[in-house]
């Protein structure tokens, strides 16, 4: 079966230092990998999506920048962060278009001090 | 552009009574419509999802959904609402490509 791994679950990192974040999928190939930002009253924002290796779309201009190295592998990372990246960011994938549901990972609480 | 609306950011029920958590949804296809569960801290879970036929769907934990073109709705559902409900749920919807868009959420408390 399909599963979906995130890390770290929680990160405290100073304003100003970089980010990495790591999603992998296992159990299938060619997925559809998103990143989504869900801060406090504000619902999940879609940040990035990829279909296929090297393929980034970014939805939103910001501070952070997305990449896809493997098949299953999608990394949420930024050069300086700043106070308003803290937020719960989600990894997720889905297995094709159209009618197919996405599956999400345990997130990560990122709090930038 | 597709976008979802959850005009509920709040809504609090009684152990036992009914629940409906609405969606509106603006696309200008037959979209595909889903619900998420999201317990404090936790990723998100399906509940349900719509496709194609029968516009009553059933999902898991007792929940239903009803797709409405007329009205552009997807409203959630459950006849006995449990204390385990109580968590934060989100409709989405896919355009049938890459993209899938979230609504703002909706946070059930679930009182005794």
């Amino acid at each position: 079966s399909q599963t979906i791994h995130q890390w770290p679950a929680t990160l405290v990192q100073p304003v100003g230092s970089p980010l990495s974040l790591e999603c992998t999928v296992e159990g299938t190939s060619n997925p559809n990998l998103y990143w989504y930002r869900q801060a406090a009253g504000r619902g999940l924002q879609l940040l990035f999506y990829s279909v296929g290796i090297g393929q980034i779309s970014s939805e939103v201009p910001q501070n952070l920048s997305a990449s896809r190295p493997q098949d299953r592998q999608f990394i949420l990372s930024s050069k300086k962060l700043l106070l308003s990246d803290s937020g719960f960011y989600l990894c997720a994938w889905r297995g094709g278009l159209g009618n197919t549901e996405a599956f999400f990972g345990q997130g990560t609480r990122l709090t930038v001090v | 552009a597709q976008s979802v609306t959850q005009p509920d950011i709040h809504i609090t029920v009684s152990e036992g009574a009914s629940l409906e958590l609405r969606c509106n949804y603006s696309y200008g296809a037959t979209p595909y419509l889903f619900w998420y569960v999201q317990s404090p801290g936790q990723g998100l879970q399906l509940l349900l999802k719509y496709f194609s036929g029968d516009t009553l769907v059933q999902g898991i934990k007792g929940f239903e959904a009803e797709f409405k073109r007329s009205q552009s709705s997807f409203n959630l559902r459950k006849p006995s609402v449990h204390w385990s409900d109580a968590a934060e749920y989100f409709c989405a919807v896919g355009d049938g490509g890459n993209q899938f868009y979230f609504g703002t959420g909706t946070s059930l408390t679930v009182i005794p």
